[in-house]
This record gives structure tokens, sequence and C-alpha cells, in this order.
């Protein structure tokens, strides 16, 4: 059951614009959400993660935003750097139930 | 140690044969996850340990596939009777809580022919 969704499997922006990365979910239950990063041959690593008191979580270029009544985070890197390039994964967590992640954006970052 | 640590890092097994892979968390983690990312998709939750309590189990594709955690530690994927859609990257996390995120391992890439 694909309780965590991101629809978009690729995005490509420019070095210094704005990427946004889109997740959205369909399990009420869930009360924490977090970003991963991925690259090729590596297991994920955490990126930022939201609770659901809060709609928005800032860490350097790196914001979160929850919206709780649409279901739905985003993830907002900017300026984006050649370097963020790597698939994003969107994951969500119940209290006493295991995390699940959306299917995963990847993400070029162009010079 | 520093990080979760998986074995093998890589495993070519016969179909119809079992094969275990392993899990070390990081020493302290009480919460123990086990996922598999097939080519091209996405992270497949597998099974979920969280202390003493009875691990969430929901996501084991089928009763070929169990996993056990001794001591609250080290954790085994057994999958038995291994088939050609079986081949993926296993992957473990970790974490001490759910706050800051799980810590993953590299992962065991499994190839079933």
């Amino acid at each position: 059951d694909q309780q965590v969704k991101q629809n978009s499997p690729s995005l490509s922006v420019q070095e210094g614009r704005i990427s946004i990365l889109n997740c959205d979910y369909t399990n009420s239950m869930f009360d924490y959400f977090l970003w991963y990063k991925k690259y090729p041959a590596e297991g994920p690593t955490f990126l930022i993660s939201i609770s659901s008191i809060k709609d928005k979580n800032e860490d350097g270029r790196f914001t979160v935003f929850l919206n709780k009544s649409a279901k739905h985070l985003s993830l907002h890197i900017v300026p984006s750097q050649p370097g963020d390039s790597a698939v994003y994964f969107c994951a969500a967590s119940a209290m006493g139930n295991g995390m699940r992640f959306g299917a995963g954006t990847r993400l070029t970052v162009k010079p | 140690g520093a990080g979760v640590s998986q074995s093998p890092s890589n495993k070519v097994t016969e179909k119809g044969k079992d094969v275990e892979l392993r899990c070390d968390p990081i020493s302290g983690h009480t919460a123990l996850y086990w996922y598999r990312q097939s080519l091209g998709q996405g992270l497949e939750f597998l099974i979920y340990f969280q202390g003493n309590s009875a691990p969430d189990k929901s996501g084991l594709p089928s009763d070929r596939f169990s996993a056990e955690r001794t001591g609250g530690s080290v954790s085994t994927l057994t999958i038995q009777r291994t088939q050609q859609e079986d081949s993926a990257v296993y992957l473990c996390a970790s974490s001490f809580d759910r706050g800051g995120g799980y810590t993953f391992g590299s992962g065991t890439r499994l190839t079933v022919v």
C-alpha cells in the first residue's frame, strides 16, 4: 500500500535556483515526517524532519513544510547546488509503526 | 561501531536456496528497520523492531521472509527458498528515537540467479 507518494520521479533545476520536492501521504496517523538523500551505492542519509505539531522546519538551505489538512509536505532547497544532485526520499512514521518511504525523486542540479 | 554495519555487502545465491543477511546497529539504538530497494523502485518497508515490543512485521512480503533481533542488538533477516524477484538491495537502519532520523547501513545487494 502506497501510504507515502512522491509523484515526480525526477526534477531538474539550474544551480542557484530553488528546488521543490513534493510528497503526499494518506495515513492520518502519521505524526513524524522525514526527508532522506541517497547517492548511488550508498544507504540513505537523514536530511531533515518535521513533527506534526509544526508546519515548518528550517536547517540551512533546507526547509520542510507540512500541510496537515492537505496531507502534503515539501522540501525546499535554496540555493540549489550541483552536489545536491541525488535521489530524495520522503518518509513518514506513526508511533509504534514502521516508517514508510515514498518512491523517491531524482534531483539533478545543473551547473 | 560508528555506523550501521551490514554483511555481506554482496550475495549471489541460486534460486531456491536460503539466505541470511546480518545487521549490526549503532550501539544503544533501540529501533531497527529492514527495508529493501529493488531496481528502479523506492524503499520498501519490511520489518521494524523497537526495544522489547513486538515487531511490526506488516511489510514482510511473504512467509518466506523472517527476521530476528537478538538481545536488542544484532538483527538477521532470513529469506527462505529465494526467488528471482527477491533480488534487491536490503537496507538496515537504526535509531535512538524517531526525532533525528535513522542511520542506514550500506546495504546488502542480493542477486538470485
